[in-house]
């Protein structure tokens, strides 16, 4: 049971260049997240998804593009790559019930831009 | 807004002592359940324990519980008997339920270093 699967796991970008950054799930959940992680800081919401072809912007989305084509997939794209944007980048995802629904991590992506 | 906050960017304690991790939160919602992960150094987030605004007792899964106060907006974690193995990030969040946001919102999060 794979989970929650991210690649690539690490990525060096020069400035200017844009990447999509892949995440599937094989566990049919509805919603999905992405967040980033910057050294000692906690996570935050880039986009999130409650289902294929819904998007929505969490509290960072400025640099950053989604798509939710299918259920299983939610890329994140990065256009024009900025060293503010060097990271480490989970992708979740949850069921869609309330209550105690945890969200599965995948196991990040580290992006440096330079 | 939804919010939360973790006041203790890095704690000690003794292996075998229990230790207190903080985490009050904002919310306009009344139904909303509380997260707490486990980052270790490898850098996986693990799920520990959850605890939902209308649940009653306090959530407990093994040496982990949430000493929930909601008038206070307060979810902390307690870890007793501490191990080393604990020694990791732990990241407290959110998700409101009313609404169609969905947002699961994180803490900032708090290093904790046990000590033998």
């Amino acid at each position: 049971n794979a989970g929650v699967t991210q690649t690539p796991k690490f990525r060096i970008l020069k400035i200017g260049q844009s990447m999509t950054l892949q995440c599937t799930q094989d566990m049919n959940h509805n919603y999905m997240y992405w967040y980033r992680q910057d050294p000692g800081m906690g996570l935050k919401l880039i986009y999130y998804s409650v289902g294929a072809g819904i998007t929505d912007k969490g509290e960072v989305p400025n640099g950053y593009n989604v798509s939710r084509s299918t259920t299983e997939d939610f890329p994140l794209r990065l256009e024009l790559a900025a060293p503010s944007q060097t990271s480490v980048y989970f992708c979740a995802s949850r069921i869609s019930d309330r209550g105690r629904t945890e969200a599965f991590f995948g196991q990040g992506t580290r992006l440096t831009v330079v | 807004a939804q919010k939360i906050t973790q006041t203790q960017p890095g704690m000690f304690v003794q292996e075998k002592e229990a230790v207190t991790l903080d985490c009050t939160y904002d919310t306009s919602d009344q139904s909303y359940g509380l997260f707490w992960y486990k980052q270790p150094s490898s850098g996986e987030m693990i799920f520990l324990i959850y605890q939902g605004s209308y649940d009653e007792q306090n959530a407990t899964e093994g040496r982990y519980s949430l000493n929930f106060q909601k008038a206070r907006k307060s979810a902390n974690l307690v870890i007793s008997a501490s191990q080393l193995g604990d020694s990791a990030m732990y990241f407290c969040a959110m998700r409101e339920y009313g609404g169609a946001t969905n947002k699961l919102i994180f803490g900032t999060g708090t290093l904790l270093a046990v000590q033998p």
